[in-house]
């Protein structure tokens, strides 16, 4: 069990560029899970898939964002002309059944 | 939708004393996990403990107890005999429960914990 893995860890971009983030989820994890998470604040989900199929978005997830989880391994999130209310910590969780999460170290985006 | 209240922003405790973390939370779910998460500074989310709903009796492991009150929905975490390590950011987290897996969990704001020599 090597863990949940996140890179980058941490991301400083200007504002209107692109950004893509990967996760690689704990192997034999079914369950993937993107959360964001700003200073002082609670994670907030921002979108999960089982195997290669994404179940649920948040409306959070503007059309700027998307995410995607090819052949149920790996993920990315990408965010399109980000903007500084994009500056945030991006974690990403994975679980196997009804267990509990586990989260990666997560990547931080600055905006400049 | 649920929602997770942590009334407590910030909390310090003497090394080897014990202390207790508040969270309520609303909802109309009837199977549901509730968690509590510690992000220690710069470092990675992990489990405390879970608690299922279903089940009447407290969860503990090790110095972490919950004291879990379903009827008034409120989920207090207990530390005992606090230690430098636990110097931390604690979450509480609401999941509900489908048979198909687990699903997103919701967080409360947070309460910091700083435990003192």
């Amino acid at each position: 069990d090597t863990g949940v893995s996140q890179d980058p860890r941490h991301k400083i971009t200007k504002r209107g560029q692109n950004v893509t983030f990967r996760c690689d989820p704990i192997s034999e994890h079914n369950r993937l899970y993107w959360y964001r998470q700003t200073l002082g604040q609670g994670p907030e989900f921002l979108t999960y898939f089982q195997n290669e199929a994404q179940l649920e978005k948040s409306r959070l997830l503007s059309d700027r964002f998307s995410a995607e989880r090819p052949k149920g391994s790996f993920s990315t999130l990408e965010i399109q002309r980000t903007e500084q209310g994009d500056s945030a910590m991006y974690l990403c969780a994975s679980s196997l059944g009804a267990q509990p999460q586990h989260f990666g170290d997560g990547t931080r985006l600055s905006i400049l | 939708a649920q929602t997770v209240t942590q009334s407590q922003p910030e909390m310090s405790v003497q090394e080897a004393e014990t202390v207790t973390l508040s969270c309520t939370y609303d909802t109309s779910e009837s199977n549901y996990y509730l968690f509590w998460y510690k992000q220690p500074p710069s470092r990675q989310m992990i489990l405390v403990i879970r608690q299922e709903a279903y089940k009447q009796q407290n969860a503990t492991e090790n110095r972490f107890s919950v004291n879990f009150q379903k009827a008034a929905k409120s989920f207090s975490l207990k530390i005992s005999d606090s230690q430098l390590g636990d110097t931390a950011m604690y979450f509480c987290a609401f999941m509900k429960l489908l048979t198909g897996g687990s699903e997103k969990l919701v967080f409360g704001k947070g309460t910091k914990l700083t435990v003192n020599p």
